[in-house]
């Protein structure tokens, strides 16, 4: 069974730093690129960042460019999103998901709260 | 960056009736186009990709069509579990990009 749980939100004062963490399991996930998709409370979804599976290649909108890393550990299956320069728009579920071309499997999704 | 239009944003049907869902993009996004349905507090669920493929394990009754800039989700007889807000989502180009959704509500 496909399982990915991201870990690592929570609350972070504007300007400040967070990393969130997806560990994968159930599938190879070397085999596959990786990507975060957010969705602010209420709103619709965003695409955030996505890594080809060898780690080489990276994409972001321009939302996020500069601001945020996406980088992968093959060897632990693990994902991760280097937020720096937090804003409060920056508020959300953070979901891991797989497969930029089709999202088949998502995480449960982990808050990060920007705010004073 | 490809816009993704979505009609209506809020729809009421019936259990039973046929429902369809719009998606326009603001350029040719060449088939590849995905719907997702999302449940209250829950993650996306893929319901259909590249435009017409049913993903494994969804009913058949939902279905996808359309081409170019166009592009429809067709559930053929309303079920009380499709309740839930419904994305269609185009990865044809960089940035990938959402519709804004269309909530489904059960008359």
């Amino acid at each position: 069974e496909v399982q990915l749980v991201e870990t690592g939100g929570g609350l972070v004062q504007p300007g400040r730093s967070l990393k969130l963490s997806c560990v994968a399991s159930g599938f190879t996930f070397n085999n596959y690129w990786m990507s975060w998709t957010r969705q602010a409370p209420g709103k619709g979804l965003e695409w955030v960042a996505s890594i080809t599976n060898s780690g080489g290649s990276t994409y972001y909108p321009d939302s996020v460019k500069g601001r945020f890393t996406i980088s992968r550990d093959n060897a632990q299956n693990t994902l991760y999103l280097q937020m720096n320069s937090l804003r409060s728009e920056d508020t959300a579920t953070y979901y891991c998901t797989r497969d930029p071309w089709y999202f088949d499997y998502w995480g449960q999704g982990v808050m990060v709260t920007v705010s004073s | 960056d490809i816009q993704m239009t979505q009609s209506p944003s809020l729809l009421s049907a019936s259990v039973g009736d046929r429902v369809t869902i719009n998606c326009k993009a603001s350029q040719n996004i060449n088939k590849y186009l995905n719907w997702y349905q999302q449940k209250l507090g829950e993650a996306p669920k893929l319901l259909i990709y590249n435009t017409n493929n049913l993903q494994t394990g969804i009913p058949s009754r939902f279905s996808g069509s359309g081409s170019g800039t166009d592009y429809t989700l067709t559930i053929s007889s309303l079920q009380p579990e499709d309740f839930g807000t419904y994305f269609c989502f185009q990865h044809n180009s960089w940035p990938l990009t959402f519709g804004s959704g269309t909530k489904l509500e059960i008359k």
